[in-house]
């Protein structure tokens, strides 16, 4: 168990570039979330897949961003046309759902977006 | 919606001081509450949770929470911190029964001073 990964760690994109991170999750964990974290403030949810399908997305997650999480195995995620305010540290986490309230959440180092 | 309030956003002190960061919820419902951690240069981890049972939850590195139903409050505490407890905490809520999407406090600067 090598923990969550996310690739890459820091990405700098000039306004109207589009950009894809990478996450891949603890392998046996079904749950996939991302987050996005802005300075001074707490994660913030994006999205989240059990297994390879996307359950919820949150509305800060406009049309110029989708999720992705093929296999059940790695996820995602791409900014299209990206927006100075898009810069952020987007999390990854993956977490086992086993059918009871006992999600623990593993998170990833992050990717830190910024948008010049 | 739910909401989670920390508030104490910047906290400073010295070493062997005792540590209480406060966590607010505004759900009525059965919750799950967990604090998690960030190191300087690190990501986020977990470091206690509350689930059910005893509302006193021991936690790693000496940390200790007390769930108060009553005041909507899950509080963080360590009677003697440490240099090594220089970090950011995050207070987090899930409500039992929905789709365990935590709801994340906008966290607690923790610097402790030698």
């Amino acid at each position: 168990d090598t923990g969550v990964s996310q690739d890459p760690r820091h990405k700098i994109t000039k306004r109207g570039q589009n950009v894809t991170f990478r996450c891949d999750p603890i392998s046996e964990h079904n749950r996939l979330y991302w987050y996005r974290q802005t300075l001074g403030q707490g994660p913030e949810f994006l999205t989240y897949f059990q297994n390879e399908a996307q359950l919820e997305k949150s509305r800060l997650l406009s049309d110029r961003f989708s999720a992705e999480r093929p296999k059940g195995s790695f996820s995602t995620l791409e900014i299209q046309r990206t927006e100075q305010g898009d810069s952020a540290m987007y999390l990854c986490a993956s977490s086992l759902i086993a059918g009871g309230p006992t999600d623990t959440q593993y998170f990833g180092p992050g990717t830190r977006l910024t948008v010049l | 919606a739910q909401s989670v309030s920390q508030h104490n956003h910047h906290v400073i002190l010295s070493e062997a001081a005792s540590l209480e960061l406060g966590c607010n919820y505004s759900y009525g419902g059965t919750v799950n509450l967990f604090w998690y951690v960030q190191y300087p240069g690190q990501h986020l981890q977990l470091l206690l949770k509350y689930f059910s049972g005893d509302p006193l939850v021991k936690g790693i590195k000496g940390f200790e929470a007390e769930f108060i139903k009553s005041k909507f409050s899950f509080n963080l505490r360590k009677p003697s911190v440490q240099w090594s407890d220089t970090a950011e905490y995050f207070c987090a809520v899930i409500l039992s029964g929905g789709s365990y999407i935590p709801t994340f406090g906008r966290g607690t600067s923790l610097i402790v001073h030698p």
